[in-house]
């Protein structure tokens, strides 16, 4: 069974750098065919896309948060990473990570964390 | 980036029911749809994915049904469990949209 779980700061300084990690188990990111991705939620508002990575180091991002977004990947520690610069306080959100394939959709979810950003 | 709706965006309605939500996306995504239920701070929890195919372990009341522009997720007898927030995705784009979500809850 592939489990997510995120890990990173739950409070975040007005520009400072959110960065989040999500470490998979019962999987190995390397095996191929699955994008890895970070999705995030405003409190009581819909689900928007981040951004995912292959485990080859291929990223695709959403184009409203290209400029401050980077994923990265280690497939030695079976973790992915996300890292949003500059953050405000539209920041704030529950950000998940989850396995996602074209054809099949995003299988496995993270619990989700919450990021708050205020100084 | 393509865009996708969701009609209607909430609904009330009663265990038994029959329930049908619409997505839209403003251009062809072929069979690249996938649906999901999320109930309060939870996860999401994928459903339907290539806009007819039962998640495993997702039970049969749900199905999916449409290609193109068009999709329908359809909950033939609602149960108890069902109430939640369901959101449409494409993933035909490598620029991956949700859909405003539905919500659904007791009439």
């Amino acid at each position: 069974q592939v489990q997510l779980q995120e890990s990173g700061p739950g409070l975040v300084k007005p520009s400072q750098t959110l960065s989040l990690t999500c470490t998979v188990s019962g999987g190995s990111i390397s095996s191929g065919g699955y994008y890895w991705s970070w999705i995030r939620q405003h409190p009581g508002k819909g689900l928007e896309w981040i951004g995912y990575i292959y485990y080859s180091g291929s990223t695709y991002y959403n184009p409203s948060l290209k400029s401050r977004v980077t994923i990265s990947v280690d497939t030695s520690k079976n973790q992915f990473s996300l890292k949003l610069s500059s953050v405000t306080a539209a920041d704030t959100a529950v950000y998940y990570c989850a396995r996602a394939n074209y054809s099949s959709g995003s299988d496995y979810w993270g619990q989700g964390t919450l990021v708050t950003v205020s100084s | 980036d393509i865009q996708m709706t969701q009609s209607p965006s909430s609904l009330s309605a009663s265990v038994g029911d029959r329930v049908t939500i619409t997505c839209r996306a403003s251009q062809s995504i072929s069979s690249y749809l996938n649906w999901y239920q999320q109930k309060p701070g939870k996860a999401p929890k994928l459903l339907i994915y290539a806009a007819s195919s039962l998640q495993s372990g997702v039970p049969s009341r749900f199905s999916g049904s449409g290609s193109g522009t068009d999709f329908t997720l359809t909950i033939s007898s609602l149960q108890p469990e069902d109430f939640a927030t369901y959101y449409c995705q494409q993933s035909y784009s490598t620029r991956l949209t949700f859909g405003p979500g539905t919500k659904v809850d007791i009439k």
